[in-house]
């Protein structure tokens, strides 16, 4: 049975600072894993989907890798604002084509 | 942009009363699914569907049951609500094509109150 976990479950960090949010998964056969974002009472916004066959990904002041052999993934945020504090979800599809998700990390950016 | 609509935001309903959750999603998406979050537990799947009037248990579907009429419409229903099914609700959809590398599109979520 697939297990992710988001270490840790909850980071502060004053704003300008990179950043770095972690997720492991247990079985390593999958076929992609998608970071997400949630605010708070919100619904889950995508962001980032890294393929299988893929190490990273980027879109703007994000990046995200993939380590599939060691089941591992890691959130790179560059220059954090504080319009960043949000909880950061990952979640891995496998082979059943079954998303697992992460418990979550929260993130809040100070002033 | 993906639309996922959720009919609520926040509902409060009694112990036994029969639930309609709505979800509707404006791109033809031909899967969609439902989700529950708790606190510590994260987000466990309850039922998906892969086509009109198609559905599939997810791990959690006791208490549950779905319908799928039209491809842009997902109801998720409590038929006897009770107060362990307080929990905020979510709706997702994807594309089938290459639905195996497809993000998930989520709605804003339903905070359902069973007292």
């Amino acid at each position: 049975k697939q297990e992710v976990t988001q270490i840790p479950a909850a980071l502060s960090v004053p704003e300008g600072e990179n950043l770095v949010l972690n997720c492991s998964f247990t079985d390593s056969a999958i076929y992609n894993l998608q970071w997400f974002r949630q605010d708070p009472g919100k619904g889950l916004t995508s962001l980032l989907l890294i393929q299988s066959s893929q190490r990273e990904q980027t879109s703007g002041r994000l990046n995200a890798s993939l380590d599939k052999s060691s089941g591992r993934s890691t959130l790179y945020i560059a220059a954090s604002q504080p319009g960043d504090s949000a909880t950061y979800l990952c979640a891995v599809r496998g082979t059943a084509s079954k998303l697992t998700f992460g418990t979550g990390t929260r993130l809040q950016v100070t002033l | 942009d993906v639309k996922v609509t959720q009919s609520s935001r926040y509902l409060v309903k009694r112990t036994g009363e029969k639930v309609f959750l709505e979800c509707v999603q404006d791109m033809d998406h031909e899967n969609m699914f439902w989700y529950r979050q708790d606190p510590g537990l994260g987000l466990r799947l309850i039922y998906f569907s892969y086509d009109v009037k198609m559905k599939e248990k997810g791990d959690i579907p006791e208490g549950y049951s779905v319908s799928r009429e039209k491809k842009e419409r997902f109801s998720l229903i409590l038929e006897s609500a009770s107060t362990n099914q307080t929990s905020m609700y979510l709706c997702a959809s994807s594309p089938r094509l290459f639905s195996y590398n497809s993000p998930l599109h989520f709605g804003n979520g339903t905070r359902l109150t069973v007292t």
